[in-house]
């Protein structure tokens, strides 16, 4: 199944300090990939993507890096801020799959003040 | 903008009751949608999926079942719910093939608890 009976691992990181949150796909041929952020009691909320034609991309204080190599995924934020405190999700997806998207574990990531 | 709408945000329900959780989406046509549902400190687990009216795909066996009466339109059920059905509820639309993206955009969700 997908990610059913995993508890989250946890990152605690100082205000202000980068945060790197990292994610280890299953699918060589996943060629689309995505981190959600989600809040306690809220659904996950869409923060970056990225195709398999990149291995880096950025967003406002987020960068995602692919490694497809060792199919590793990563999520940096920059100067982290209490905010930023959720569980952050990585999805996997083949494009043109109406029904794949295979999410990770997901990560418990606490800003401390 | 699209905007996705799930109803109740939380529902207690005795063991054996029915259930029904409607999901809708607004501002997007033939969506795909999406049922997930989450326990507590866990990752989302795949339920039902549809790409069109009538159309239901079912990824894991159980009590539950899904129906798309209309176009943006997604309706979870059980006719007897058991305690293990608890968690949170999430709905989720794509847009799929047209735009050449998977990404999934989620709604509130809705916190069942069975006693």
């Amino acid at each position: 199944g997908e990610n059913v009976g995993l508890h989250l691992p946890t990152l605690s990181v100082q205000e202000g300090d980068n945060s790197i949150i990292n994610c280890a796909y299953s699918n060589s041929a996943s060629d689309y990939f995505i981190w959600y952020k989600q809040e306690s009691g809220k659904g996950p909320q869409f923060i970056i993507d990225i195709r398999s034609n990149m291995d880096k991309r950025q967003g406002q204080r987020v960068t995602v890096l692919l490694n497809k190599t060792v199919k590793h995924l990563s999520l940096q934020i920059a100067a982290t801020q209490p905010g930023d405190s959720a569980v952050y999700f990585c999805a996997e997806a083949k494009s043109g799959s109406a029904r794949q998207l295979t999410f990770g574990s997901g990560t418990q990531l606490t800003v401390l003040p | 903008s699209q905007t996705i709408h799930q109803w109740p945000a939380t529902l207690v329900q005795p063991v054996g009751s029915p259930l029904s959780l409607e999901c809708t989406v607004e501002g997007t046509s033939n969506p795909n949608l999406y049922w997930y549902r989450q326990a507590a400190g866990r990752g989302l687990q795949l339920l039902f999926y549809s790409v069109g009216i009538g159309q239901i795909s079912s990824e894991v066996p159980q009590n539950l079942s899904a129906s798309r009466p209309q176009d943006r339109q997604f309706i979870l059920s059980s006719k007897k719910l058991l305690l293990s059905d608890s968690g949170f509820y999430l709905c989720a639309w794509s847009v799929y093939p047209q735009r050449g993206g998977d990404t999934q955009y989620f709604g509130p969700g809705t916190r069942l608890t069975v006693l």
